[in-house]
């Protein structure tokens, strides 16, 4: 299978500990996105990232979390001291960039509950 | 800052009817606009997609969308849906001036085939 991985595809945690999600983009896209969607919501951008280099983070990201992409193929996302409202599907995707724009390939998504 | 808005949350309709699912967006920008797919327990997928040219786009499964600039609209029509089209469709919108695509998403619809 050679599409947009993500692991672990279920995360359930107790409200203040750290949990970390990873993505696997498709391997020639050089663009990587996290999103996150709540039930009844669209996906809602969080980072994104071009090769090594994240070049923007919405207001939705919060100083708890974080994102890298040290040598620009797979993608981290760390919550640390989860809380309640973090409870979401974290989705990865990634691109080949403006040659075919807007075209996002998916993952299946990280769920994460937080009791 | 571009914002999508989807009119209906829930759309039910019959076997082999005809459906719509409405999309507006707002923007102060050119713009390119998207619908994708979210099939149960599946990554969300792109279903059609308008960059420029035609305002009458055709995507996969037989699903078409007509970009109205005046009506800043982007409406989504099947002659004749089938059981398999049951999903959550989300229309989305990015800002044909940035260097990346910054997807933005509507809150979807969810399309319930009754057989």
């Amino acid at each position: 299978d050679t599409g947009v991985s993500q692991d672990p595809r279920h995360k359930i945690t107790k409200r203040g500990q750290n949990v970390t999600f990873r993505c696997d983009p498709i391997s020639e896209h050089n663009r990587l996105y996290w999103y996150r969607q709540t039930l009844g919501q669209g996906p809602e951008f969080l980072t994104y990232f071009q090769n090594e280099a994240q070049l923007e983070k919405s207001r939705l990201l919060s100083d708890r979390f974080s994102a890298e992409r040290p040598k620009g193929s797979f993608s981290t996302l760390e919550i640390q001291r989860t809380e309640q409202g973090d409870s979401a599907m974290y989705l990865c995707a990634s691109s080949l960039g403006r040659m075919v724009a807007g075209e996002l390939f998916f993952g299946e998504g990280s769920r994460l509950t937080v009791l | 800052a571009q914002s999508v808005t989807q009119l209906d949350s829930q759309v039910p309709v019959f076997e082999e009817a005809p459906v719509e699912l409405r999309c507006n967006y707002s923007s102060s920008v050119s713009v390119y606009l998207f619908w994708y797919v979210q099939y149960p327990n599946q990554g969300l997928q792109l279903l059609l997609k308008y960059l420029s040219g035609s305002t009458l786009v055709k995507g996969i499964n037989g699903f078409e969308a007509e970009f109205n600039k005046s009506q800043t609209s982007f409406h989504l029509r099947k002659p004749s849906v089938h059981i398999s089209d049951t999903a959550e469709y989300f229309c989305a919108v990015s800002d044909q001036g940035t260097s990346y695509d910054k997807v933005i998403f509507g809150p979807g619809t969810s399309l319930s085939v009754i057989p």
